[in-house]
């Protein structure tokens, strides 16, 4: 199962882009990557999810390199309100997937 | 998204009592919901890994006669503790599986207090 490393914090100013990346060398073939957000007392909230090369959505990209071993969480222009924990997680499309979660990075956005 | 709801959002008791948690998935069937834990300050803890309509998988550490989980149909699973104390204060989420790739939905987490 593979394990995940991210930074344990990072600060950054309005408007700036964030990019947070997660460390995952023991990816399997069949595993999907995913970003969850998570602000104080509530549950994480899926953010983005991606197999490789690049996926954007409406609030964020992700960066997936060809050897997969690492990804790369991006968010455009962030705001206050994007302080929060950020989570990266890995597991396969059939479910195999290990739920459990690592440390998360604390970003910390400020005006 | 999909939603998952959780009842209570948070809860007062007094310790020895028990207290049951219920995770809800509004619209979509989850044949897997997941439990976790979350210290003040920490991450989430995985405690148990639920199937519908059969005994749910405790990770090494957690006390399955402590946390009993029960998943009877595919859009609940509850999760009470027994005999709960202080030390079971925390935060309680429940995730749900939805049926795109391996996507987890969260629910919005359930405050426990133990006086």
């Amino acid at each position: 199962l593979a394990k995940t490393t991210q930074p344990i914090s990072m600060d950054s100013y309005e408007g700036q882009e964030v990019n947070i990346t997660c460390s995952h060398n023991n990816i399997a073939t069949n595993d999907y990557i995913t970003w969850y957000q998570q602000f104080p007392s509530q549950g994480p909230r899926f953010i983005i999810q991606g197999y490789k090369t690049k996926v954007t959505n409406e609030v964020a990209s992700l960066f997936i390199p060809a050897d997969r071993k690492s990804s790369t969480l991006s968010l455009p222009r962030v705001s206050l309100s994007d302080t929060a924990v950020y989570y990266c997680l890995v597991g396969d499309e059939a479910g195999n997937n290990d739920m459990r979660f690592g440390a998360g990075t604390r970003l910390t956005v400020k005006p | 998204g999909a939603v998952v709801s959780q009842h209570p959002s948070w809860v007062i008791c007094k310790s020895g009592t028990s207290v049951k948690i219920e995770c809800r998935s509004l619209d979509f069937q989850a044949t897997t919901m997941f439990w976790y834990r979350q210290f003040p300050k920490q991450s989430l803890m995985l405690m148990a890994t639920s199937n519908e309509g059969s005994k749910a998988t405790y990770e090494q550490g957690v006390e399955k006669d402590k946390f009993l989980i029960n998943h009877a149909s595919l859009t609940l699973s509850t999760l009470t503790v027994t005999s709960a104390h202080p030390e079971d204060s925390s935060f309680y989420i429940c995730s749900a599986r939805g049926v795109v790739r391996n996507e987890q939905y969260f629910g919005p987490g359930t405050r426990l207090t133990v006086t």
